[in-house]
């Protein structure tokens, strides 16, 4: 079973610069997830789909993050304009939607390292 | 708002020798989670511990849960050099899938 996909996995931008990362779940994957984690921190949730629609987006900073899941499988991660503070590993995870009743848990990708110079 | 601590934050760890760390969480959850992460990597699932007294246990690694003390445990026994990574707990914050993670505890076994 192939696990979650993302790309790229390194982008080194100036600030006030635009950058998008992108994610691709587990096949059958109702539920993905985009976290933030900067260096000597846990990640933290930024946004939580349901199929295409969001559940959480509270931790967001809606100023400049944008996230979208059109079809219910890939998502995009956008941050514009990005500041020295958004350097960090975005990593994407997804899980089934019956992950509160079930024993599974979140499946974590690659991550996108960025770098805001 | 939900806080998850680890302690410690660093670990030194002699090979052959036990040790155990302890995540402590704010609110009422019975749904807890163990990671790993490498250098480098990204996070790899250990353990899901979903109920007050779940006890799970893989190689040298054992978890366990308390949620009337909002504590969970990590247990290393006889560590060794692979055991070296980053080791974080999640709690499930809403029993949807909100995790929120501990700090992470650094390991790092040496002979």
């Amino acid at each position: 079973e192939a696990g979650v996909a993302q790309s790229p996995r390194y982008k080194i931008i100036e600030k006030r610069q635009s950058v998008a990362f992108w994610c691709n779940p587990i096949s059958g994957h109702a539920t993905l997830y985009w976290y933030q984690q900067i260096l000597g921190q846990g990640p933290k949730l930024l946004i939580q789909f349901q199929n295409n629609g969001v559940v959480d987006d509270s931790q967001l900073p809606k100023d400049r993050f944008s996230a979208e899941r059109l079809k219910g499988v890939d998502s995009t991660l956008k941050i514009q304009p990005a500041k020295l503070e958004d350097s960090a590993v975005y990593l994407c995870a997804s899980s089934p939607p019956e992950i509160a009743v079930s024993t599974d848990t979140q499946y974590f990708g690659p991550g996108t390292r960025l770098t805001v110079l | 708002e939900l806080k998850v601590e680890q302690n410690p934050l660093f670990l030194s760890m002699q090979e052959g020798k036990n040790y155990t760390i302890y995540c402590n969480y704010s609110t009422t959850s019975d749904r807890l989670y163990w990671y790993r992460q490498d250098p480098g990597k990204s996070l790899e699932s250990l353990f899901v511990l979903l109920s007050n007294g779940a006890v799970k246990q893989e190689g040298r690694l054992m978890a366990s849960l308390d949620t009337k003390a909002r504590l969970s445990t990590l247990h290393i026994t006889a560590a060794v050099h692979d055991l070296s990574a980053t080791y974080f707990c999640a709690v499930d914050a809403d029993s949807w899938g909100k995790f929120q993670f501990g700090a992470g505890t650094q390991v790092v076994v040496t002979p």
